[in-house]
């Protein structure tokens, strides 16, 4: 499984910009990069994904590096609804009828002060 | 309806019971997967069912057992679970390759 290497935690204050970083030297050609969050007693959530090119949507921007073997979330505005673990992973497309694998990595822990 | 509904949203079993878990969208969506939790450890991905047949088994044990009668519903059985089972049962489903999976609030199972 392709791996990721993240901070364990991050801290920020409300209403500033967070640039959550992620490590994936070993990422092949195919493999996507996908965020996910988890507040607290949620299940997961889809934050954004892309393959080479930098990606925006209303919740966050991705910017990855030419290489690919980085890649940065960023929260443009933090709010304390933004505090939750941040995964970064790769997604490994398992077959052309829609099953993928999503292998989870340890994430960050992302602290918002007021 | 984005939603993912697990029930129960706990279960509190003995080593000898025989229970299941139950997880249902309605979004058309043609793949299902289950995940366990520990506490304050990533989610585990456990199976993967596409167009309703198994396509990923991460080497689970045989006291897990996953079904999917139909495209809108995921079952896992469960059977003679040891202590160490204990942890967040995740469900999510995804419409197809490149898509984003959308997760149940998941259920939370203690083994006694």
């Amino acid at each position: 499984d392709a791996k990721t290497t993240q901070p364990n935690s991050m801290e920020s204050n409300e209403e500033e910009p967070v640039h959550l970083p992620c490590n994936h030297s070993t990422i092949s050609g195919t493999d996507y990069i996908h965020w996910y969050r988890q507040l607290p007693s949620q299940g997961p959530e889809y934050v954004i994904h892309g393959l080479t090119s930098n990606v925006n949507n209303r919740m966050a921007s991705l910017a990855i590096a030419e290489d690919r073997k980085s890649s940065t979330l960023i929260l443009h505005r933090a709010t304390l609804r933004d505090a939750a673990v941040y995964y970064c992973i790769l997604r490994e497309a398992l077959n052309l009828q829609g099953a993928q694998k999503l292998v989870f990595g340890q994430g960050t822990r992302l602290t918002i002060n007021p | 309806d984005t939603e993912v509904t697990q029930t129960p949203k706990h279960l509190v079993m003995g080593m000898t019971n025989k229970k299941s878990l139950k997880c249902e969208q309605h979004m058309g969506h043609r793949a299902m997967y289950w995940y366990k939790q520990k506490a304050k450890k990533p989610p585990e991905l456990m199976f993967v069912y596409s167009y309703e047949k198994l396509s990923i088994n991460e080497s689970v044990p045989s006291r897990f057992s996953p079904e999917c009668p139909n495209s809108s519903l995921l079952n896992l059985h469960l059977h003679a679970l040891q202590p160490e089972d204990s942890a967040l049962y995740l469900c999510a489903s995804s419409q197809s390759v490149n898509e984003k999976l959308f997760f149940g609030s998941g259920t939370q199972l203690s083994v006694l």
